[in-house]
């Protein structure tokens, strides 16, 4: 977890608000991931990006955007936020070359009103 | 479409005993498949992951049972632990496909009880 960082960890806020979440890596690696956790659901995968001009959507970008502002930072906004957002959300890295493994963040417990 | 199902929802296993988990895949482009660990308030974390061209991994307690034919696979935990009590998700990965997206099951929360 110590080489993924999210910020903030637990965030409440209101429908209608904008909100960003970040994620920061120290390993270097050049994929980067964003998802949305649920009970019950398992993992959804938002965005990923594999280098800071790559930006790819996952399974359920709706109502999302991401920012690729450098190699080891990645963000996720919710322009106008809606309390089915309420969720986990993972960041998650990983590299190119050789081993396939996704190093997951410690998430984000995000509540909307 | 869920293209992982994972089975059971929730399992119960005595201090000791065996714990199962079955998932099942429909897309032959998958070519990886890991099993994510996740303990409470932590993110996943890689416990164990299988390519198919091998039907079985083991790592210590934990092995990976691989059935190409029918498109499962399952991880068994053997002597199972009270510390070993957490959610377990299973994964494909499509790598020879040119993917870099991994599909998770819905996955199982596990309580081994003492």
């Amino acid at each position: 977890d110590a080489d993924v960082t999210q910020t903030p960890r637990n965030r409440i806020t209101k429908t209608g608000k904008r909100i960003m979440l970040e994620c920061s890596q120290t390993k270097g690696h050049d994929r980067m991931y964003w998802y949305r956790q649920d009970p019950g659901l398992g993992l959804q995968l938002i965005y990923y990006s594999f280098d800071v001009k790559d930006i790819n959507k996952g399974e359920i970008s709706d109502g999302y955007s991401v920012s690729r502002q450098a190699q080891a930072k990645f963000s996720l906004s919710l322009e106008s936020a809606i309390p089915n957002q309420t969720a986990l959300y993972f960041c998650a890295i990983a590299t190119s070359g050789g081993s396939d493994t996704q190093y997951f963040g410690p998430g984000t417990r995000l509540t909307v009103l | 479409q869920q293209q992982v199902k994972q089975s059971p929802q929730s399992l119960i296993v005595q201090k000791g005993g065996i714990s199962i988990i079955n998932c099942a895949y429909e897309n032959t482009a998958f070519d990886y498949f890991p099993w994510y660990q996740q303990f409470p308030g932590k993110g996943p974390a890689l416990l164990i992951a299988i390519r198919p061209d091998v039907s079985e991994k083991k790592e210590g307690r934990f092995t990976i049972s691989f059935n190409k034919s029918a498109k499962q696979f399952s991880l068994h935990i053997m002597d199972s632990q009270p510390g070993d009590s957490a959610t377990y998700f299973c994964a494909a990965y499509a790598y020879g496909a040119g993917s870099y997206q991994l599909t998770f099951g819905k996955g199982t929360k596990l309580s081994v009880i003492p």
